[in-house]
């Protein structure tokens, strides 16, 4: 069955980067999108961009613009999404999300990466 | 930036209650709507997708229409399982984003 695999949790400094993988299996890595999308506690979900694993391109929304960099292995069927300059509002949970189209819904979740950013 | 706008932000019912919320899109997002449930420490779950296509495994009980830019996601007869944030989703266009959620508890 269809299992997207995230890293486990994460704490860092101010400042710092982080990097989250998503391992998929149970479907064909490179027809799939992947979206990347966080919660602060106590907030909503919020969208952060999409991969095309196949040829790598990706679409960020515009407040992580030159902070985030999301990528994919296809030797490994991994997704990374990497943040950068991290401050404590960047302190969520992390999901990946596979999509079939680049406009469909997100029809599988990762379990979520918990990244902590605390001095 | 397409806004996604529900209501009501939280409501409490009852097990067998009747509910319903609502979502309306900024501008035209035709049928790309999709709603979610998601209970804390979990993944979210697709429920609805197309405003109204029910998701394979999601109970019938779901169910979701359309109205020009105003979406409604209905739950027939709330079960025990059901109390959770919701939140509609449009995917017509990039930037992707989320209503701000609805909380579903216990009356």
């Amino acid at each position: 069955q269809v299992d997207l695999l995230q890293s486990g949790a994460e704490v860092r400094k101010p400042g710092a980067s982080v990097k989250v993988s998503c391992q998929t299996s149970g479907h064909t890595f490179t027809k799939y999108y992947i979206h990347w999308v966080r919660q602060a506690p106590g907030q909503g979900l919020e969208w952060m961009g999409i991969i095309n694993p196949n040829t790598g391109g990706a679409s960020y929304a515009q407040r992580f613009q030159g902070r985030v960099t999301m990528t994919s292995d296809t030797s490994t069927i991994t997704l990374y999404m990497e943040l950068s300059s991290l401050q404590s509002d960047d302190t969520a949970t992390y999901f990946c999300a596979r999509v079939s189209s680049w406009y469909g819904p997100m029809d599988f979740w990762g379990q979520g990466t918990l990244v902590t950013v605390s001095s | 930036d397409i806004q996604m706008t529900q209501s009501p932000s939280s409501l409490s019912a009852s097990v067998g209650d009747r509910v319903t919320i609502t979502c309306r899109a900024s501008q035209s997002i035709g049928r790309y709507l999709n709603w979610y449930q998601h209970k804390p420490g979990t993944a979210p779950k697709l429920l609805i997708y197309g405003a109204s296509s029910l998701q394979s495994g999601a109970p019938s009980r779901f169910s979701g229409i359309a109205s020009g830019t105003d979406f409604t996601l209905t739950i027939s007869s709330l079960q025990p399982e059901d109390f959770a944030i919701y939140y509609c989703q449009q995917s017509y266009s990039a930037p992707w984003t989320f209503g701000q959620g609805t909380t579903v508890d216990i009356k």
